[in-house]
Order: C-alpha cells, then structure tokens, then sequence
C-alpha cells in the first residue's frame, strides 16, 4: 500500500509565527500533491494543490521536493482561523487512481 | 459550497442490523466515493463510483456494498453493523477523475456519525 506519512502534532503556535510541515510519500510516480485542511468535527476541504516544485496562494506556500520525496506546506503569519488539522495527500495508482490521505498534522494558533 | 447531502447525520444501531448511509448531489459529477475517518487512521476509501451502475472497491471495502442507480446518488450499505463500522463517514464527489494524472480536487459532504453498540 502506499503511504503518506506525516507529523499528527499538535503544533502549538502564537498569532503571527510561521509554522512548517512536513509530509513524506512513497509513491514516486506522483506528479501532484495536495493539502486539505479539516476544522474539528467537520469535512476536508483542499486548500492546496502541488504541482512539480511549489505552489504559493496568499500566506501559504506548498512546496515539493521529489528527489526526498517530501511535501511542505508553510503558513506565514499565522491566523487564529488558521487553527485547523492539515491532511496530506497523495495520487495512488491503479486503473481508476485514487488519493491517499494523511493522518493529519494538528496546528492550534495561540491568542 | 458543493451541494452534497448526506443522511442520516448520526445514527446509534445494534450489531448485526444492516445500515444504509445515502449521499445526493446536485452537482452532476460524475465521480462519487465513501470514506470513512477514525482516529489514528487518515481518510480511507471504502468504494468508488465512476458512473451510474458503475462502481469499484477501495481500501476498505469488507463488509460494505454500495450503489448508484441515478447519478445524483451514491448508497452505502452495511449488510450487518460490526462495532469496527463505528466511525465516522464521508461521501465525496469530484468533476474529474482523481489519481495518478488526475485531479486531486474532491468536495466532501458533512459527514454521517455512525456508532454501533
């Protein structure tokens, strides 16, 4: 089976830092990757696709590193509404293809 | 917000009862899956559905069966509830195909809480 691994956290962070994540995949023919965000008892919802090196939208930036097969996401100036689990994700194989999620990676933003 | 319905929201069953968690969309996509979340695991793909009548397994799929007779919805159904089957599910529907060469965009509905006593 493929895998996405990632760090569950929690990351605890005051208002305004900058906070990076990291997520490893093994499925080395994966050309896009993708980051999710999930507020508690609520649904996925994609924040972030990542195509071939980087992809950057407003305070966020996802960036890819195929060679160690990582994927980074990196959340500037941090938001209390940022607060969130952030879920990796990765293409997998096969005739239909399907995605593989993370476990997620739990950012809590401080006052 | 992508028009996903799910139903039930919660339901609380006994062992051994059958169980069907429906999903309606009104977005005509073409694809549809279930998901289920538990802790300690990520998202796991229970069954899929590229069509109408046209469906396939996931990761996940023992135990459950589902359908898809219109394209606006996507039927899972536990034959007989297990306490493994707690847990918590997401329908989804994506416009294109997801995977290796695809697109990753999936738009979940609300979510179905299913606990089995």
């Amino acid at each position: 089976r493929k895998e996405v691994e990632q760090d569950p956290g929690p990351f605890n962070v005051p208002e305004g830092a900058t906070v990076a994540f990291n997520c490893t995949y093994s499925n080395s023919a994966s050309q896009s990757f993708f980051w999710y965000r999930q507020d508690c008892r609520k649904e996925p919802k994609l924040l972030m696709s990542v195509y071939s090196s980087g992809n950057e939208d407003g305070r966020f930036t996802a960036q890819l590193n195929r060679a160690s097969q990582y994927i980074s996401l990196l959340i500037r100036d941090s938001k209390l509404s940022d607060s969130a689990t952030y879920l990796c994700v990765s293409p997998w194989g096969g005739s239909q293809g399907n995605l593989i999620f993370g476990k997620g990676t739990k950012l809590s933003v401080k006052p | 917000d992508a028009g996903i319905t799910q139903s039930p929201r919660h339901k609380v069953t006994e062992t051994g009862t059958p169980v069907t968690l429906r999903c309606h969309q009104t977005e005509n996509h073409r694809y549809m899956y279930w998901y289920r979340q538990d802790p300690g695991h990520g998202l796991r793909l229970i069954h899929y559905s590229y069509g109408v009548k046209d469906t396939d397994k996931g990761e996940v799929s023992d135990g459950y069966s589902v359908s898809r007779s219109k394209t606006e919805d996507f039927l899972l159904t536990l034959e007989s509830a297990t306490s493994s089957q707690t847990s918590v599910y997401f329908c989804a529907i994506s416009e294109y195909r997801t995977g290796t060469g695809g697109s990753g965009e999936l738009f979940f509905g609300e979510g179905s809480r299913l606990t089995v006593l």
